[in-house]
Formats: structure tokens, C-alpha cells, sequence
């Protein structure tokens, strides 16, 4: 099987911009979930969808948002970019439900923002 | 809330020696998973091996094995035969069983293998 592939792999901005990232989950898998890692704050959780519904979200500003289709497939966007936001995006997919909530991430997406 | 703490930041070992790696959660969930994921240079994270609370047996996964004692909260990492290329930095992380696929991640330990 595929892993999971994130595009772009690399992202330059400026302040004030919006992006979005897109995820592509491992075939049959209907759970993903977004993390951010940066030096300083480690890796933090950012939300997770399941077949088309946010199930979870972390404690991130309205500014993040994401959202699911219909093939599993996520995005999540970034509105007015700020220099903090900058850090490597990770998605991650599973099944979605006990016992198989085993989580399998792709290679990220590094954003900078300027 | 549950809490992930590996209190060591950095360790290093030499090719073919073992290294056990430590890591203590808190939580008040009886039922639950926790899990190794290391993360190369590349900056892609793998799965390393995975433990069910309920599951009495510690996990094994050919070089890699745990300790997990449940009643201290602790989840080691012991690697043999140490490689080069076990060089990482390693994560342990939390989910809960109920609820949704959220993962709760400790700071890290870069384990560094030399020749």
C-alpha cells in the first residue's frame, strides 16, 4: 500500500497570506489527523477528521481550519499567516477506531513563513 | 489531560551496544496505547512499536522491545545491537482508547549511534 503523501513538501509565505496543505491518507484509512512541530513547542495536535467530520480539535486559534472529503483525502488552511506558524506540518492516518487507531505519518509539509 | 515526559534530551550510544530510552506518562485512563515513533534527519516519523494498556506482555519488534509498567506510568524503549542508522530522535506518545485518534507526544530523545 501507499503511505500517506502531503503536498506541497515545501512552502514559502510572507505574514498576512493564507496556504493550504493538502494530506493524502493510506487507502481504506477514514482517519486523519494534523499535528505542527516546531523547536520550541514540540509536537502539538492540531484536529482530527473522520468521515467528513472534525472529530477532535487542539488548542489552536480559529485562523487553522481543515477539513475532509469524501475519498478521506484532507486539507487544512492557514488564514493571515503569522511568523510563528512557521513549522513542519504533519498529517497523519489510521482506521479511526479501536484497536486500530495506530496512526501512520507522511513526510510533512515545511512551511515558512517570512 | 494526559502528559508525556522523556527526561532525557539527548543520549548516545556505540554500534552494536543496547540503550534504553525513558519515558513516564500521566494519565487516568485505564484503557489505552502508547507508542514509539523515531524521526530521522529526513524528518519522516515511523512507527517504531506500539503497547496496548490491557496487554500484559510488554511489545517486541525484532531489535526494538519495551518495558511498560502500568502501575509506575513508565514505557521504556530498549534497542539492541544499536545501528547506525537507529540514529533519531525518538518520541513516545499517548492515546487514549475511547474517544479519537489523538496523539499526545513527549518532547523527544535524540539518540545519537556511533561507529
Amino acid at each position: 500500500k501507499a503511505g500517506v503523501t502531503q503536498t506541497p513538501r515545501y512552502l514559502i509565505k510572507t505574514r498576512g497570506q493564507q496556504v493550504t496543505l493538502s494530506c493524502s491518507p493510506i487507502s481504506g484509512h477514514r482517519s486523519v489527523s494534523w499535528y505542527q512541530q516546531t523547536p520550541g513547542q514540540g509536537l502539538q495536535f492540531l484536529f482530527e477528521y473522520f468521515s467528513e467530520t472534525q472529530r477532535n480539535k487542539g488548542n489552536f486559534p480559529g485562523r487553522f481550519s481543515g477539513r475532509q472529503f469524501s475519498n478521506s483525502r484532507s486539507e487544512m488552511n492557514v488564514s493571515t499567516l503569522e511568523l510563528g506558524d512557521s513549522a513542519l506540518y504533519l498529517c497523519a492516518s489510521s482506521q479511526g477506531r479501536p484497536p486500530l487507531h495506530t496512526q501512520y505519518f507522511g513526510p510533512g509539509t515545511r512551511l515558512t513563513v517570512l | 489531560a494526559q502528559t508525556v515526559t522523556q527526561s532525557q534530551p539527548e543520549m548516545s550510544v556505540q554500534e552494536a551496544e543496547t540503550v534504553t530510552l525513558s519515558c513516564t506518562y500521566d494519565t487516568s485512563e485505564s484503557n489505552y496505547y502508547l507508542f514509539w515513533y523515531k524521526q530521522p534527519p529526513s524528518r519522516q516519523m515511523i512507527l517504531v512499536i506500539r503497547q496496548e494498556a490491557y496487554k500484559q506482555q510488554n511489545a517486541t519488534e525484532n531489535r526494538f522491545s519495551v518495558n511498560f509498567q502500568k502501575a509506575a506510568k513508565s514505557f521504556s524503549l530498549k534497542i539492541s545491537d544499536s545501528q547506525l542508522g537507529d540514529t533519531a530522535m525518538y518520541f513516545c506518545a499517548f492515546m487514549k482508547q475511547s474517544g479519537y485518534s489523538t496523539l499526545t507526544f513527549g518532547k523527544g530523545t535524540m539518540l545519537l549511534v556511533s561507529p
